[in-house]
């Protein structure tokens, strides 16, 4: 079964710092994986994902991530956090066809962020 | 615009009580989602079904039952046999392909005292 593991729990950089949160999995084949934000309250927002190809991948809001397979990691980075990036973030890595169908995603436990000013 | 929407926003109910949450999409995906998000442990899938009339159990699908009997709807009865429904509880929705991922609707809180 896969699983995705995400070491922070809270992270706080100060605006205008870089960023980079943490993302483990362990899955048996290649993995789909994404990043996902929650604002508090809300639903969740895709910021990016990966499929294949190119292992650094471009989302929005100026995220970027690195897929890793010898060390099963998917971490997100941004070169500059902005206040509106306090959030909690997500990721999540996706089986496919498994038995009975569906795309199934596994989620981490979440990474909140808080962004001092 | 297309997207996912959940009603209410906020649901109260007495314990021992069913309660039935709405899910409505205009996306046109086969697909759609149940989860249960508490604190400190992400997202947990409760139900999902992947074409009309069909559904499959997720890893927490006890107490929870769904139906799927239109492709834009797919809402969720949390019964009274669930031991601890105070939750946020969300929907979402895919398509079929190459792309799988999912997008999310607003959310509801329910609150069972």
């Amino acid at each position: 079964a896969q699983s995705v593991t995400q070491p922070d729990i809270h992270i706080t950089v100060s605006e205008g710092a870089s960023l980079e949160l943490r993302c483990n999995y362990s899955y048996g084949a290649t993995p789909y994986l994404f990043w996902y934000v929650q604002s508090p309250g809300q639903g969740l927002q895709l910021l990016l994902k990966y499929f294949s190809g190119d292992t650094l991948v471009q989302g929005i809001k100026g995220f970027e991530a690195e897929f890793k397979r010898s060390q099963s990691s998917f971490n997100l980075r941004k070169p500059s956090v902005h206040w509106s990036d306090a959030a909690e973030y997500f990721c999540a890595v996706g089986a496919f066809r498994v038995t009975g169908g569906g795309n199934k995603l596994t989620f981490g436990t979440g990474t909140q962020l808080k962004v001092e000013l | 615009d297309g997207g996912i929407t959940q009603s209410p926003k906020y649901l109260f109910r007495k314990e021992g009580q069913n309660v039935t949450l709405s899910c409505e999409q205009n996306l046109n995906h086969d697909a759609m989602y149940w989860y249960r998000q508490d604190p400190g442990q992400g997202l947990r899938l409760i139900y999902y079904s992947q074409i009309v009339n069909d559904f499959q159990k997720g890893d927490i699908a006890e107490g929870y039952s769904v139906s799927r009997e239109k492709k834009e709807s797919f809402p969720l009865t949390v019964t009274s046999a669930q031991k601890n429904p105070t939750a946020f509880y969300l929907c979402a929705s895919s398509t079929e392909g190459h792309s799988y991922e999912q997008y999310f609707g607003p959310g509801t809180r329910l609150t069972v005292t």
